[in-house]
């Protein structure tokens, strides 16, 4: 079974400086998905950025970005310029191409930007 | 477009009784997940729906079920609440059942007492 890891449940920053928030999996697939979503206070999940695995080119959005290490089963998202709107909690999730389940979340890492 | 919405948004019941969610997933979207969302477990996957078939489920009891229609929308079921259930119930849509962007619902905050 998959499973997902984020070791840091608390972050800071201060607006407009830039944060990196750890991702950790295990899996024996060799072609899979992997996520980040965004959890405002008391808002819907949305998603920040998605990583094919069989891409090597580290993903984008804007302020936002990857560093995918596939060896060492690695996903962080590095966040740059951060604003207030990016208070929120973050998931990182795992996609697979078995049976075993939709998404593998993480346990959340909760960001503060402070202004 | 309009987003996923999920019925109702707000629920409180006592154990023992049972609770039915529902979902209308995003037109088109033909794969529905749920998932159980609380402060100490984090987000745990309860099943998923294309075209009507339950294609996988998590870890969780048969007091936990689901079914979806053939207009995708999906409902869920728990019977025999416990106080353990309580939770944000989240639904979430997307074209495929692997890879896609889910989109989710604002979720259903269910409380049991």
């Amino acid at each position: 079974a998959q499973t997902v890891t984020q070791s840091q449940p608390e972050m800071s920053v201060q607006e407009a400086e830039t944060v990196t928030l750890s991702c950790t999996y295990d899996t024996s697939e060799s072609n899979y998905y992997l996520f980040w979503y965004k959890q405002p206070p008391s808002r819907q999940m949305i998603l920040v950025i998605r990583q094919e695995a069989y891409k090597q080119q580290n993903a984008t959005e804007n302020r936002f970005s990857v560093n995918f290490q596939k060896a060492a089963k690695s996903f962080s998202l590095k966040i740059s310029d951060s604003q207030l709107g990016d208070t929120a909690m973050y998931f990182c999730a795992f996609d697979g191409n078995t049976n075993a389940g939709k998404s593998t979340f993480g346990d959340g890492t909760t960001l503060t930007v402070k202004p | 477009k309009a987003g996923v919405t999920q019925t109702p948004r707000y629920l409180i019941k006592t154990r023992g009784q049972q609770v039915t969610l529902s979902c209308s997933p995003i037109s088109g979207h033909r794969s529905v997940s749920w998932y159980q969302q609380t402060p100490g477990q984090g987000l745990q996957f309860l099943f998923e729906y294309f075209s009507e078939t339950q294609r996988n489920k998590g870890n969780f009891p048969g007091r936990f079920s689901g079914r979806q229609f053939s207009n995708s929308r999906s409902e869920m079921n728990v019977s025999t609440l416990e106080l353990g259930d309580s939770a944000l119930y989240l639904c979430a849509s997307s074209w495929r059942t692997s890879g896609d962007e889910q989109f989710f619902g604002p979720g259903t905050r269910l409380t049991v007492l």
